[in-house]
């Protein structure tokens, strides 16, 4: 069965400095889909940023970007120039076709001003 | 615009009842799941959805139930045979298409509270 570990249950970084948040995985698959999803203290799941895996280069969004090794299953989440509003429970998710998420257990990340 | 809406917002459930808590989409996904969140915790999935009128156990389905009669409604029943229904539960949907991946669209979440 697919697994998602996230090994940083805290973290925490300064404003404005940059913060990589770890993810690795297990699956015999080739061909899959990684996500990030971002759950502020409203609770809302927002997602921040996804990847195929037959995708050699690294998603992008705005602050948000990811370092896919996929050979080592690895999937990091770095956010730079860090602000107030990235406080926030970070979650890896994986998914293999139409098949479920599958979550890792969450990344608490503290932004301090 | 289209989204998930879950109702209510908080819920509180005394000793021995049941209770439903509501998730209607619009977004025309086939897929829907249910949740649960304990405080700093991760997602443990529920019960899971694919298409109308069929659904399957997720990792934790003892004391839950569901229906899917309608493609925009999966309404999760938490049993008074669940022994520790305290919990934050959100709702997602998705599309269900063998050809393409995509990521949850999720709900605001219900706050359910036994008293």
């Amino acid at each position: 069965a697919q697994t998602v570990t996230q090994s940083q249950p805290e973290m925490s970084v300064q404003e404005a400095e940059t913060v990589t948040l770890s993810c690795t995985y297990d699956t015999s698959e080739s061909d899959y889909y990684l996500f990030w999803y971002k759950q502020p203290p409203s609770r809302q799941m927002i997602l921040v940023i996804r990847q195929e895996a037959y995708k050699q280069q690294n998603a992008t969004e705005n602050r948000f970007s990811v370092n896919f090794q996929k050979a080592a299953k690895s999937f990091s989440l770095k956010i730079s120039d860090s602000q107030l509003g990235d406080a926030a429970m970070y979650f890896c998710a994986y998914r293999y076709g139409a098949q479920k998420l599958v979550f890792g257990q969450g990344t608490r990340l503290t932004i301090n001003p | 615009d289209g989204g998930i809406t879950q109702s209510p917002k908080y819920l509180f459930r005394k000793e021995g009842q049941n209770v439903t808590l509501s998730c209607e989409q619009n977004l025309n996904h086939d897929a829907m799941y249910w949740y649960r969140q304990d405080p700093g915790q991760g997602l443990r999935l529920i019960y899971y959805s694919q298409i109308v009128n069929d659904f399957q156990k997720g990792d934790i389905a003892e004391g839950y139930s569901v229906s899917r009669e309608k493609k925009e409604s999966f309404p999760l029943t938490v049993t008074s045979a669940q022994k520790n229904p305290t919990a934050f539960y959100l709702c997602a949907s998705s599309p269900y298409d063998f050809g393409q991946t995509y990521g949850y669209t999720f709900g605001s979440g219900t706050r359910l509270t036994v008293v």
